[in-house]
């Protein structure tokens, strides 16, 4: 089976940076996820990791190190739209997502 | 723009009156997914299909069923609802099976249960 572990809930101000953690263990894996979800929106596709390192795209950066069976999710010059919950997804023959981490920006 | 469609956005039903919620999408994607999501917590699959082939998670109560008439059209059928059904319910594409982890959501159809 999968298991995830991130955060449950993070707090940080606007322009900062943040760094979201997560955590897998899983009998089977092919990369890593993540996804934003504003409250009563759709998850949105952020960005994938395949193979360890890192991977930039735009404010956001996304990390992998498939030894350490650990990713994070970087999120530079915070906004208040960057309100919402990230979650991170393992891909196996399907996609588990974590809990989820609440992500609050303060002015 | 091509999207994921949910219809309804909310829908109301009775304690063990059948509801059916759909889902279309105009990205032509083989595989939808249904989730389940409650709140604050993560989204949990319930079925997918790969063009027509249907694929049940181990842990989806018989109660919910699923019907794929055409690629663009998917639905979900809950027989008999309880109050433990009341979630969002999110539909989902992928371009094939090897692209499972970029998902396209739809906006999500809350189910209330009264």
């Amino acid at each position: 089976g999968q298991s995830l572990e991130q955060p449950s809930e993070v707090t940080a101000v606007e322009g900062a940076i943040v760094q979201i953690n997560c955590t897998y263990q899983t009998s089977g894996f092919y990369g890593l996820s993540w996804y934003q979800q504003h409250d009563g929106g759709a998850p949105t596709f952020l960005s994938y990791n395949a193979l360890d390192g890192l991977e930039e795209t735009g404010r956001f950066s996304s990390f992998l190190s498939r030894s350490d069976s650990y990713g994070y999710l970087l999120l530079q010059e915070l906004q208040m739209k960057d309100s919402a919950s990230y979650f991170c997804a393992v891909k196996g023959n399907m996609l588990t997502f974590g809990g989820g981490t609440r992500l609050m920006v303060k002015p | 723009d091509a999207m994921v469609i949910q219809n309804p956005r909310y829908q109301v039903t009775q304690f063990g009156k059948p509801v059916t919620l759909s889902c279309s999408q105009t990205l032509n994607h083989n595989v939808m997914y249904w989730y389940q999501q409650k709140s604050s917590q993560a989204p949990k699959l319930l079925f997918h299909y790969y063009d027509k082939d249907f694929n049940n998670e181990a842990d989806t109560p018989d109660n919910f069923q699923s019907r794929r008439p055409n690629t663009s059209f998917c639905f979900l059928d809950i027989r008999s609802p309880g109050l433990g059904d009341a979630a969002m319910y999110l539909c989902a594409t992928s371009r094939d099976g090897g692209a499972v982890y970029e998902q396209y959501f739809g906006p999500g159809t809350r189910l209330t249960v009264t």
